[in-house]
């Protein structure tokens, strides 16, 4: 079946860049998304990116998606304190459904 | 805009009680869906609707019923609380043209 693995936590210091990572299974997938979560809060959409894209730079975010390998990055660029969250990649399935990656945890350290 | 709401934000059960958790949205839009985040396992699909009285099943449906009569709202009923379904519970609506979800702030539910 459908599947999304990501890892689960990243460390990086404040004004570092972050990549978070994420494979995934669906090569029929039309969009693959990053969602941000913060305590308490629900999902925030961040991003997402067409399948026939490579790449989508959005102010400090870059996606790069390569298909053959099935593998998205979400890059941060100056990763700031407010930017640690949960980030989740997620991949849009057949009719509107979406499969969701664990969530990797952003620690950002000053 | 309210976007999507989500009622309430806290509950605790006994094992057996039932309850609904009421979703509304004033994105207009079609397609909505009901998905648990339990840790470490990301967001699962309970169920699904892409429209007023059409509904389906996703990843993990049991022990959860779901209607849909209009448009705007989209309840999700827990007929039997079990401790297993204690989790927090995200309503979203979907964007048809690009897939996106949009997220309610969800309900946190504790079965005792």
């Amino acid at each position: 079946g459908e599947d999304v693995e990501q890892s689960l936590f990243l460390s990086v210091r404040e004004g570092d860049s972050s990549v978070i990572n994420c494979t995934y299974t669906d090569s029929s997938s039309t969009y693959l998304y990053w969602y941000k979560q913060e305590p308490g809060a629900g999902l925030q959409l961040l991003t997402y990116i067409f399948s026939n894209m490579d790449m989508k730079q959005d102010q400090r975010l870059t996606v790069l998606l390569n298909k053959k390998d099935k593998h998205l990055s979400l890059r941060i660029a100056d990763t700031q304190t407010g930017d640690s969250a949960i980030y989740f990649c997620a991949e849009s399935i057949r009719g509107g459904k979406l499969i969701f990656g664990q969530g990797t945890e952003l620690s950002v350290k000053p | 805009n309210a976007g999507v709401t989500q009622t309430p934000k806290f509950q605790v059960l006994k094992t057996g009680q039932s309850m609904t958790l009421q979703c509304a949205q004033d994105m207009n839009h079609e397609y909505m869906s009901w998905y648990r985040q339990d840790p470490g396992m990301g967001l699962r699909l309970i169920h699904y609707s892409v429209g007023a009285g059409i509904t389906d099943q996703g990843e993990v449906p049991n022990g959860y019923n779901v209607s849909r009569s209009t448009t705007e709202d989209f309840p999700l009923r827990l007929l039997s609380a079990a401790p297993s379904q204690t989790s927090v519970y995200f309503c979203a609506t979907v964007r048809e043209d690009t897939d996106t979800q949009y997220f309610g702030p969800g309900t946190r539910l504790t079965v005792l």
